[in-house]
């Protein structure tokens, strides 16, 4: 167990639709990060949020947003979705991103999402 | 470009067979390199890492990988494999941008499966 909690653990959804999935990171941990994994395109960086704002972005889409709250829990935003929305998605956080000791990012077991 | 190239996409070995996983790294500063396995319908485990100092790093389950900056590889290692480490192993480089931007970058993974 990493500690990073993701739910839901399984969604079914319509195309159109919007999801939104919930993230919560390691006590302690400031910084909250979402990926996405598909048989296409494997693992990607889509967004970090640190302490509540946001610090860099990856391959995220513009139907995509993502907040991070100020109780640190993150959650990703998914609208207007499209069968090739159906992923893995990935939360996982660390502690801080400006240390160069060593920072670790743990992952949650993600959320499944199928959009038909 | 900053780039994680894992060369395997499915390696089977026997059942107490050594096994070696490959993987190539594309960076423009010290990398700073993760092991992470996933197992059937989980997230990602950390294994092992490496940030500096021994290039021989110790993990996990038994496993260990060994920097090789002439090489730019990070190749994972373990002497007796065992059934439950069926799963997909998955490289990954990360750093630190001047905004404190903390990313992974992954490799494509590689799907282990052992053989009795």
């Amino acid at each position: 167990d990493s500690g990073v909690t993701q739910t839901p653990k399984h969604l079914i959804t319509a195309t159109g639709q919007r999801v939104t999935l919930r993230c919560s990171p390691r006590s302690g941990d400031l910084s909250v990060y979402w990926y996405q994994q598909s048989l296409d395109q494997g693992l990607q960086f889509l967004i970090q949020y640190y302490n509540g704002e946001e610090r860099a972005k990856g391959n995220i889409l513009e139907r995509f947003s993502a907040q991070q709250f100020p109780d640190l829990h993150s959650e990703l935003n998914l609208s207007s979705l499209e069968l090739g929305d159906s992923a893995l998605y990935f939360c996982a956080s660390s502690e801080d991103p400006l240390s160069y000791s060593g920072n670790t990012i743990y992952f949650g077991e993600g959320s499944w999402l199928t959009v038909v | 470009a900053q780039s994680v190239t894992q060369p395997d996409i499915h390696i089977t070995v026997s059942e107490g067979a050594s096994l070696e996983l490959r993987c190539n790294y594309s960076y423009g500063a010290t990398p700073y390199l993760f092991w992470y396995v996933q197992s059937p319908g989980q997230g990602l485990q950390l294994l092992l890492k490496y940030f500096s100092g021994d290039t021989l790093v110790q993990g996990i389950k038994g496993f260990e990988a060994e920097f090789k900056r002439s090489q730019s590889s990070f190749n994972l290692r373990k002497p007796s494999v065992h059934w439950s480490d069926a799963a997909e192993y998955f490289c990954a480089v990360g750093g630190f941008s001047s905004g404190g931007y903390n990313k992974l970058i992954f490799g494509a993974g590689t799907r282990l499966a052992v053989h009795p």
